[in-house]
């Protein structure tokens, strides 16, 4: 069975800085899809970014990058310029054809806080 | 805003009662997905329906059961409640059976 491990349960970057969120899988499917979502207090789920495995180049959304590692099964979230609005719980979520039928595989999530 | 609406936003009520949570799509997509966040489970998957089948089931108890109508919205269905189904209640839909999920705004339950 597919699972997604977020080692990290907090973290926090000062406003503008930037900070790197880790998140790990593991799977035996060779095409699949990785997320991250963002949960802010409002409890919204909003996607934040989208990577598919068959694709070498890291997904970017403006300030939101990925870092993915096939081998290492590693997908890791960078923020960038961080902002106030950004302090939200993220999540890892896997994505597959084969034994997860199209559902999404959550990690626990990280919560991320900003300081002004 | 995902397009994604569920009602209500908020639910009281008693052990042993019974529920029903309503979903609408986003135009167009076809698959809806049921999720449940609490806070020792975290996030898990309960049940797709793509176009108003039965497509795939996650952990989801006995005592709840879904169905997608033919205007594809959604219904989640929870009886015999118990103080640990008070959770989040999300529902998601994606355009294809095997697409990105985009998520709507959630139920929160809460069971007394």
């Amino acid at each position: 069975a597919q699972t997604v491990t977020q080692s990290q349960p907090e973290m926090s970057v000062q406003e503008a800085e930037t900070v790197t969120l880790s998140c790990t899988y593991d799977t035996s499917e060779s095409d699949y899809y990785l997320f991250w979502y963002k949960q802010p207090p409002s409890r919204q789920m909003i996607l934040v970014i989208r990577q598919e495995a068959y694709k070498q180049q890291n997904a970017t959304e403006n300030r939101f990058s990925v870092n993915f590692q096939k081998a290492a099964k590693s997908f890791s979230l960078k923020i960038s310029d961080s902002q106030l609005g950004d302090a939200a719980m993220y999540f890892c979520a896997y994505w597959g054809y084969g034994g997860s039928q199209g559902n999404l595989i959550f990690g626990k999530g990280t919560k991320l806080s900003v300081k002004p | 805003d995902s397009g994604v609406t569920q009602t209500p936003k908020h639910l009281i009520t008693a052990t042993g009662q019974r529920v029903t949570l309503r979903c609408s799509p986003r135009s167009g997509d076809l698959s809806v997905y049921w999720y449940q966040q609490s806070l020792d489970q975290g996030l898990q998957f309960l049940i797709q329906y793509y176009n108003g089948e039965e497509r795939a089931k996650g952990n989801i108890l006995e005592r709840f059961s879904a169905q997608q109508f033919p205007d594809l919205h959604s219904e989640l269905n929870l009886s015999s409640l118990e103080l640990g189904d008070s959770a989040l209640y999300f529902c998601a839909s994606g355009e294809g059976d095997l697409s990105t999920q985009y998520f709507g705004p959630g139920t929160r339950l809460l069971v007394l």
